[in-house]
């Protein structure tokens, strides 16, 4: 089955720093990739998503990419702000299944 | 639009009792909704895929008789865990399979957290 790696596990940046998050995965079939945001004890909230038919996708200071090859992808986030503080998932879709399987997390602290 | 409720939020309930956990998703119908189970400090694990009308489809290592899901309408899922044990205290979250920009995608309920004494 879809085996999801994420690094790293912890992160920390300086305010106005970017941060970048890489999650490989392993099974080729896999064409949709969801990235959450988790603050403690809520809901993960979808803040950016890629298809396997695009290398790379931007939303403000929030960009992911795609490289389907090696099959990685990566979490940009430019101009960090503290309220980018959480636990950030990366996740891969089964086609055909719509079900995720997460990465490990990796909680992201921006420090004023 | 596309939100999902879950109900209790928290609950707290003596080792050897049941708890069922709702998921409504309140402005759209999902035919399909998701459970994980989320550890303090650790990722989402998928336990189980739930069909409206159907059996849900459980993951590899999830004991489909103590986790019973029922899915039965477009806007709600259950899951109870049976005979619960201080082990089953955990996070439980319900995602629910909806449609942004034209596709599909899973919008995730608050969660519940569930304590076995």
């Amino acid at each position: 089955g879809e085996n999801v790696e994420q690094h790293p596990s912890t992160l920390s940046v300086q305010e106005g720093d970017s941060a970048v998050i890489k999650c490989t995965y392993s099974d080729s079939a896999s064409n949709y990739f969801p990235w959450y945001k988790q603050e403690l004890g809520k809901r993960p909230q979808l803040i950016i998503d890629i298809r396997s038919n695009v290398g790379e996708k931007k939303d403000q200071r929030i960009a992911v990419t795609l490289n389907k090859t090696a099959k990685h992808f990566s979490l940009h986030i430019t101009e960090t702000q503290p309220e980018d503080s959480a636990v950030y998932f990366c996740a891969a879709s089964i086609t055909g299944t719509y079900k995720y399987i997460f990465g490990t997390g990796t909680r992201l602290k921006v420090l004023a | 639009g596309a939100v999902v409720s879950q109900h209790p939020s928290r609950v707290i309930c003596k080792s050897g009792t049941s708890v069922k956990i709702e998921c409504r998703s309140l402005d759209f119908q999902a035919t399909t909704m998701f459970w994980y189970r989320q550890f303090p400090k650790q990722s989402l694990m998928l336990m189980a895929t739930s069909n409206e009308g159907s059996k849900a489809t459980y993951e590899q290592g999830v004991e489909k008789d103590k986790f019973l899901i029922n899915h039965a309408s477009l806007t709600l899922s259950t899951l109870t865990v049976t005979s619960a044990h201080p082990e089953d205290s955990s996070f439980y979250i319900c995602s629910a399979l909806g449609l942004a920009g034209g596709r599909e995608t899973q919008y995730f309920g608050p969660g519940t957290r569930l304590l076995v004494l």
